[in-house]
C-alpha cells in the first residue's frame, strides 16, 4: 500500500542546534515533494519544493534533500531558534493531487 | 497580494444540518482545494477546483461537494453533518496553470467546524 511517514513523535532540540526532520515514502513515484510548517490553529505554510532530478535546495537557514532511491527526503533547520518550533508536514505529489505526511512535532528548547 | 481568506472562521452545527463554508484565493490564483484536517487523520484531501472544474476527489462520501465560480472563489457544503466531521477545513489556492504538475500551496487560516 502506498504510505508516506514522518516521525510522529515530537522532535526535541537545543536552540542552536541543526534540526533534521524525515519524511519516508512508499509505493509512490512523486515528480516533486514539498515542505510546509504549520502552527497551531493555522493552515500550513509552504517552505520549499524539491523536483524529483535535485539532490538538494537550500532558502536560508532550510535545507531539504531528496533521493529517490532511498524513497526519502530530509529537511534541516541549521542555527535553530524558538520560533522554529512546529509542526512540519511533507506532501508529495501523486496524481495531481498532493499526499500528506501527518507530520512532525519539532520544538526548540532555549 | 492578499492571502487566501475564508469565511466563517468558527461553526457550530449540531448533527442532522448542513452547512457552507467559503474561500477566496489569492488574486490570479485559478486552483482551489480543500482539505479537511483532523488530530487523528492528519490532513485529508476533499477535492481540487480549477477553472470552475473539479478536477479530483478525495475519498469522501457524496455528503462533501464543492464548487468554485467564475472568479475562483470557492464554496465546498457538508450535508447530513455527523459528529465525525467535527474538523479544521482548510482551502489553499494554487497558482497552477492548467496542464501543469509542479505547485505550491498557499493555505486559509482554515474553518474550525464543530458538530455537537
Amino acid at each position: 500500500s502506498q504510505k508516506i511517514e514522518q516521525n510522529s513523535e515530537a522532535l526535541n532540540i537545543q536552540e542552536g542546534k541543526t534540526a533534521t526532520l524525515t519524511c519516508n515514502y512508499t509505493n509512490y513515484s512523486p515528480a516533486y515533494l514539498q515542505w510546509y510548517r504549520q502552527d497551531p490553529g493555522r493552515g500550513p505554510v509552504f517552505l520549499l519544493l524539491i523536483r524529483e532530478n535535485e539532490k538538494e535546495k537550500r532558502k536560508e537557514r532550510l535545507k531539504v534533500t531528496f533521493d529517490t532511491t532511498l524513497k526519502q527526503s530530509l529537511f534541516h533547520i541549521t542555527a535553530s531558534q524558538p520560533a522554529d518550533s512546529a509542526t512540519y508536514l511533507c506532501a508529495l505529489d501523486s496524481n495531481y493531487q498532493l499526499i500528506w505526511g501527518a507530520g512532525t512535532k519539532l520544538i526548540i528548547k532555549p | 497580494k492578499a492571502g487566501v481568506t475564508q469565511t466563517p472562521r468558527y461553526l457550530i452545527k449540531t448533527r442532522g444540518q448542513q452547512v457552507t463554508l467559503s474561500c477566496s484565493p489569492i488574486s490570479g490564483h485559478r486552483s482551489v482545494s480543500w482539505y479537511q484536517q483532523t488530530p487523528g487523520q492528519g490532513l485529508q484531501f476533499l477535492f481540487e477546483y480549477f477553472s470552475e472544474t473539479q478536477r479530483n476527489k478525495g475519498n469522501f462520501p457524496g455528503r462533501f461537494s464543492g464548487r468554485q465560480f467564475s472568479n475562483s472563489r470557492s464554496e465546498m457544503n457538508v450535508s447530513t453533518l455527523e459528529l465525525g466531521d467535527s474538523a479544521l477545513y482548510l482551502c489553499a489556492s494554487s497558482p497552477l496553470e492548467r496542464g501543469a504538475k509542479v505547485y505550491e500551496q498557499y493555505f486559509g487560516p482554515g474553518t474550525r467546524l464543530t458538530v455537537t
